[in-house]
């Protein structure tokens, strides 16, 4: 059974470019949150998707935006990066409250 | 406010030592929580949750951890370390709830093991 899935493992843009990263939920999962770590941080909660619609948002700016697909993959989008953009995004599902899977991330520098 | 403390960020433990790593938070009411662990460019692993019931919990990889309602505190434990425990440690609490919402987490503890 796969647990959750994250695309790309790596990657580097410029600054002001814009990026999307992708996420497959483990199988029977039907929520995904997004969370940004940065180096030496612990994981800061960016928003979760629920039924195709952001159910609750952390405090991050408008530039970061997402989306969840009929079967419950997700996308993030970042528009303008900035410098300070990276970091460790990592993508975890959960069905109800039973506890979330973690995916391995993706690595995002942006420079 | 929502928070979580771990006011040690790293500890240094040899081989067959005890452990314990601590955390305490701060929040409207008793929420869920977790601890969970990452190696080196991984994600994170869930180690123990606690929900309810006894507020002593058993993990993975023998850890446990004991909520103290009273100090607020979600401390985690192992009886003698092994060099593969080496890693960092991150204590999250999330709200009570039919669906888990999203988790605050603390900065995390660095642990590294001798041999």
């Amino acid at each position: 059974d796969a647990g959750v899935t994250q695309s790309p493992t790596h990657l580097i843009k410029t600054r002001g470019q814009q990026v999307t990263l992708r996420c497959s939920p483990k199988s029977g999962h039907d929520t995904v949150s997004w969370y940004q770590q940065a180096l030496g941080q612990g994981p800061q909660f960016i928003f979760q998707y629920y039924e195709e619609e952001e159910r609750q948002r952390g405090n991050f700016p408008d530039r970061f935006s997402g989306h969840q697909f009929p079967n419950y993959s997700s996308e993030l989008n970042v528009n303008a990066l900035l410098l300070g953009d990276s970091a460790l995004y990592l993508c975890a599902s959960s069905l109800k409250n039973s506890g979330y899977t973690f995916g391995s991330g993706t690595r995002l520098t942006v420079v | 406010a929502q928070s979580v403390t771990q006011p040690d960020i790293h500890i240094t433990v040899s081989e067959g030592a005890s452990l314990e790593l601590r955390c305490n938070y701060s929040y409207g009411a008793t929420p869920y929580l977790f601890w969970y662990v990452q190696s080196p460019g991984q994600g994170l692993q869930l180690l123990l949750k606690y929900f309810s019931g006894d507020t002593l919990v058993q993990g993975i990889k023998g850890f446990e951890a004991e909520f103290k309602r009273s100090q607020s505190s979600f401390n985690l434990r192992k009886p003698s370390v092994h060099w593969s425990d080496a890693a960092e440690y991150f204590c999250a609490v999330g709200a009570r709830g039919s669906t888990l919402g999203r988790l605050y987490f603390g900065r995390g503890t660095q642990l590294t093991v001798w041999p």
